[in-house]
C-alpha cells in the first residue's frame, strides 16, 4: 500500500517563508493534497496538484511536485500566527475507490 | 449552512459501553468515510461508503460497525469499548467522481475511561 511521510515539526518565524516537504511511494500517485488541521478542528483543503503537474500556485502557497523522487512540498510564503497548524500531505490514484492515504501530519508553529 | 457534522462533540464513556457517533452531509456526495486520529495525530481510514454501499473496510475490530441509512448520513457504532479506542474520529465525505476532495466534519473526541 501506499506510505506517505513527513517530518513532525517546523518552526519558522513570521514572515518567514515556510517549506513542508512529503513523499509518498506509489508512483501512481495521480492526485496529491495539502490539508491543514487547526487545534480542535477537522481538516480543511488547502491545495491539490495532478501528477502530470509540476507546480501549482495559490496566492501565498506553492505545491512543488517532484514525480521523479516521489516529493511534494508546500511553501508558504510570508508565514503568519495564523498558518500554525499541522499540515497533512495526502496522496490518491485514480482508479479504485478513492482510498486515500494521509501523511504523519506536520506540525508548523509560527514564532512571533 | 454547515456542510459535514457530527454529533456528539465529545464522549466520555465507561470501557465495555457501546456507543455511536454519528454524521450527516448535506453536500449532496455519494462517498463517506470514517478516520480515527489518535493522539499524535495519525489519521487513518477505517471505512468508506458509496452510495449506502461498504467500498473501504480497513483492519477494524469487528466492534466497529458503520451504518449508512442514506447516501446523507454514515453512522458509528462502536461496542465493548475499550481503553484504545480513545482517539479522535472524523467523518469526511467526497463526490464519487472527479477531484477526490474530503471535506471533513469538526470531529468526536471519544474519551474511554
Amino acid at each position: 500500500g501506499e506510505d506517505v511521510e513527513q517530518s513532525l515539526f517546523l518552526s519558522v518565524r513570521e514572515g518567514d517563508s515556510s517549506v513542508i516537504n512529503c513523499t509518498y511511494t506509489d508512483s501512481s500517485s495521480t492526485y496529491l493534497y495539502w490539508y491543514k488541521q487547526e487545534p480542535g478542528a477537522g481538516l480543511q483543503l488547502l491545495t491539490y496538484i495532478f501528477s502530470n503537474m509540476d507546480m501549482k500556485q495559490d496566492q501565498r502557497l506553492t505545491v512543488l511536485l517532484n514525480k521523479k523522487d516521489k516529493h511534494l512540498s508546500l511553501r508558504i510564503a510570508d508565514t503568519q500566527t495564523g498558518d500554525s497548524a499541522i499540515y497533512f500531505c495526502a496522496a490518491t490514484y485514480s482508479g479504485g475507490y478513492q482510498k486515500v492515504t494521509f501523511g504523519t501530519g506536520t506540525k508548523l508553529q509560527v514564532i512571533p | 449552512d454547515t456542510a459535514v457534522s457530527q454529533t456528539p462533540k465529545y464522549l466520555v464513556t465507561q470501557m465495555g459501553n457501546d456507543k455511536s457517533i454519528k454524521c450527516e452531509q448535506n453536500l449532496g456526495h455519494d462517498t463517506m468515510y470514517w478516520y480515527k486520529q489518535d493522539s499524535k495525530k495519525f489519521l487513518k481510514i477505517m471505512f468508506s461508503y458509496n452510495n449506502k454501499e461498504l467500498i473501504i473496510n480497513e483492519t477494524v475490530p469487528n466492534r466497529f460497525s458503520p451504518k449508512s441509512p442514506d447516501k446523507a448520513h454514515l453512522n458509528l457504532h462502536i461496542n465493548s469499548l475499550e481503553l484504545g479506542d480513545s482517539a479522535v474520529y472524523f467523518c469526511a465525505s467526497s463526490q464519487a467522481r472527479g477531484i477526490d476532495t474530503q471535506y471533513f466534519g469538526p470531529g468526536t473526541r471519544l474519551t474511554v475511561l
